[in-house]
């Protein structure tokens, strides 16, 4: 199984409408990252999370909000989608967790394409 | 702002071939990472470069951190068609609060 998975995996929708990403985790990870990626423009952060009390901006927050429900849950919201949304949105965790690793360590989810029209 | 210049941007050569790609700031770091992402995918962390000078070898890939912790470089020997995909460096300051990265080199080995 993943240890990063993201939901929906596509998703086409209307300006206007209200979206949410979800992502998940089984890495035991306390950080967690929000970025879309645009031809030519390569990773941008919208939002990040130290710990589930823990919300921060990233670069390109306007036009977002995030909800971390628990350490393993951290979901995206476009309250009101525009076509210039329309991106690869991927979700990544770090920390020690379960493992060895490491704070400066990133793991990417799959990423959801959306569309908004 | 972007802090990671990666060069070249786009890189197409044929199976067999060595390859260099750079990745530059003007800023220091206290690590930087590589990852490789192919099509429909998200990003795979290859490998953490944190001294300065430091040289970590992956395979036929050898990642190089400058002295001053300011760029790296990856290189990669007799390239395979398997070595498709777009190569991010990503950057974490000192302050640490997270990683800025590159744009990533696209790169295309053909049989």
């Amino acid at each position: 199984d993943a240890d990063v998975t993201q939901t929906p995996r596509n998703r086409i929708t209307k300006t206007g409408k209200r979206i949410m990403l979800e992502c998940s985790q089984t890495k035991g990870h306390d950080r967690m990252y929000w970025y879309r990626q645009d031809p030519g423009l390569g990773l941008r952060l919208i939002y990040y999370s130290f710990d589930v009390k823990d919300i921060n901006k990233g670069e390109i927050s306007d036009g977002y909000s995030v909800s971390r429900q628990a350490q393993a849950k951290f979901s995206l919201s476009l309250e009101s989608a525009i076509p210039n949304q329309t991106a690869l949105y991927f979700c990544a965790t770090s920390g020690p967790g379960t493992g060895s690793g490491s704070y400066n360590e990133q793991f990417f989810g799959p990423g959801t394409r959306l569309t908004v029209l | 702002t972007q802090l990671l210049e990666q060069s070249p941007q786009f890189l197409s050569i044929q199976e067999g071939e060595n390859l260099t790609v750079y990745c530059n700031s003007s800023s220091v770091f206290s690590s930087l990472q590589w990852y490789r992402q192919e099509p429909g995918e998200g990003p795979v962390l290859l490998v953490t470069v944190v001294t300065g000078g430091e040289v970590k070898k992956l395979k036929r890939l050898t990642f190089q951190f400058g002295d001053a912790r300011k760029d790296s470089s990856l290189h990669i020997t007799a390239a395979q068609p398997g070595d498709t995909g777009l190569y991010l460096c990503a950057g974490e300051e000192d302050s640490g609060y997270a990683l800025n990265f590159g744009k990533g080199t696209s790169l295309l080995v053909t049989p």
